[in-house]
């Protein structure tokens, strides 16, 4: 069965701390995993990766997927209070059916 | 362009009753996903439509359905209500071809079944 799995489940830090979220997948047929950012309802793309060792950047936030290893990291530096969110790993494993494994969530908690 | 948009956000309903939720995608888009959140599962994948056509379907009982429309559009119907359907329904868009299928979610239908 195709599983998405991230850790830690919850996280607190002040701001200014490095954080780094864990997303590891066990699918048939990878093609791509996405990281999600929800604050309150709607999920928020940030991220999509396919290649291994390509790291995307987008100001704080980085990631990086190892498909030997099968799993991606989401770094975010310099938190800010702002960042408290759950963070969703997914993985997209069909070819062109719109489905999605998400992974259960990092709820991230910035205390000023 | 305007984002995912569903209606309505928020819903009260009885046990045995049937509700239809809507989703309007994003121009262009012709992909709409279905989701369930609940705190318990997560985020669980309920169908896909393209181009009217259901193309995928999740571990969910027939009660759930739904449909798509020629304008992209997409409905959800849940039928015979029980407790237990009390999550938020996500709803996503997306291009639906090609390899860069990034989907994008509206801000969801809260429903409570009491």
């Amino acid at each position: 069965e195709d599983k998405v799995v991230q850790s830690p489940l919850s996280l607190v830090v002040h701001e200014g701390d490095t954080v780094t979220l864990n997303c590891s997948y066990e699918v048939t047929n990878f093609r791509s995993l996405l990281w999600y950012k929800q604050e309150k309802k709607a999920p928020t793309f940030l991220f999509m990766l396919t290649s291994s060792g390509i790291e995307k950047k987008s100001g704080r936030l980085s990631s990086i997927l190892d498909k030997k290893e099968l799993f991606s990291i989401l770094n975010i530096t310099a938190t800010q209070t702002g960042d408290s969110a759950v963070y969703l790993c997914a993985v997209d494993s069909s070819s062109n059916t719109g489905k999605l494994i998400f992974g259960q969530g990092t709820t991230l908690q910035v205390k000023p | 362009k305007a984002g995912v948009t569903q209606t309505p956000r928020y819903l009260i309903k009885t046990r045995g009753q049937q509700v239809t939720l809507s989703c309007s995608p994003i121009s262009g888009h012709r992909s709409v996903s279905w989701y369930q959140q609940t705190p318990g599962q997560g985020l669980q994948f309920l169908f896909e439509y393209f181009s009217e056509t259901q193309r995928n379907k999740g571990n969910f009982p027939g009660r759930f359905s739904g449909r798509q429309f020629s304008n992209s559009r997409s409905e959800m119907n849940v039928s015979t209500l029980e407790l237990g359907d009390s999550a938020l329904y996500l709803c996503a868009s997306s291009e639906g071809t090609g390899g860069k299928n990034i989907q994008y979610f509206g801000a969801g239908t809260r429903l409570s079944v009491l």
